[in-house]
């Protein structure tokens, strides 16, 4: 099976911009996580998808959101840029159980200047 | 909801010693933790779960151990090679929910 894609790979931004990224599961998989990856602060959970709803959020600001499509392919959308938005976003895709095991994209490096 | 600590953020051994790694967790009804490996400019890797009607799980040289009692697991690896050097991380489900918890990496370096 091919694994999870993510596009684009690499971004720059200026402050106030938004940006839209996209995430493909493995095939099969319903379940669609986004984490946000910074030196300071981690792997930080920002929302999970699962046949197009949103079943978990973390805590971030609402400039962050997504959906997912009926194939479970997901985006994420970030509003009005700000410079602590730079990070890694990684997504994350599973079966859609509790307790499921999760496979990592490649990520999208984000950098706003 | 869950919370996970993990020590030590960073470790340095010999070639060839062993390393272990230690996650704590406070939800005592998660029942599932993966370990993910990611090495520089790339995605994490899972490279080993247990879930908690075991205690162990071995997969050659890696191992994981869960004491559900102490609500802690932790990662062994032995025979450490050169390109073990990798962030480590642990994670556990926040129960009840879909989100995954994870720790705060430990930076591993093997020391040909």
């Amino acid at each position: 099976k091919a694994g999870v894609t993510q596009t684009p790979r690499y971004l720059i931004k200026t402050r106030g911009q938004q940006v839209t990224l996209s995430c493909s599961p493995i095939s099969g998989h319903r379940s669609v996580s986004w984490y946000q990856q910074t030196p300071g602060q981690g792997l930080q959970f920002l929302f999970e998808y699962f046949s197009e709803t949103q079943r978990n959020k973390g805590n971030f600001p609402g400039r962050f959101s997504g959906r997912q499509f009926s194939n479970s392919r997901s985006e994420m959308n970030v509003s009005t840029l700000e410079l602590g938005d730079s990070a890694l976003y990684l997504c994350a895709s599973s079966p859609g159980g509790t307790a499921d095991e999760q496979y990592f994209g490649p990520g999208t490096r984000l950098t706003v200047t | 909801g869950e919370n996970v600590e993990q020590h030590p953020s960073t470790l340095s051994v010999q070639e060839g010693d062993s390393a272990v790694i230690k996650c704590t967790y406070s939800d005592s009804a998660s029942n599932y933790f993966p370990w993910y490996k990611q090495e520089l400019g790339k995605r994490p890797q899972l490279i080993i779960d247990i879930r908690s009607n075991v205690g162990e799980k071995k997969d050659q040289r890696i191992a994981v151990t869960l004491n559900k009692t102490a609500k802690h697991f932790s990662l062994h690896i032995t025979e450490t090679q050169p390109e073990d050097s990798a962030v480590y991380f642990c994670a556990a489900p926040d129960s009840g929910t879909y989100k995954y918890i994870f720790g705060t990496g430990t930076r591993l370096k093997v020391l040909a």
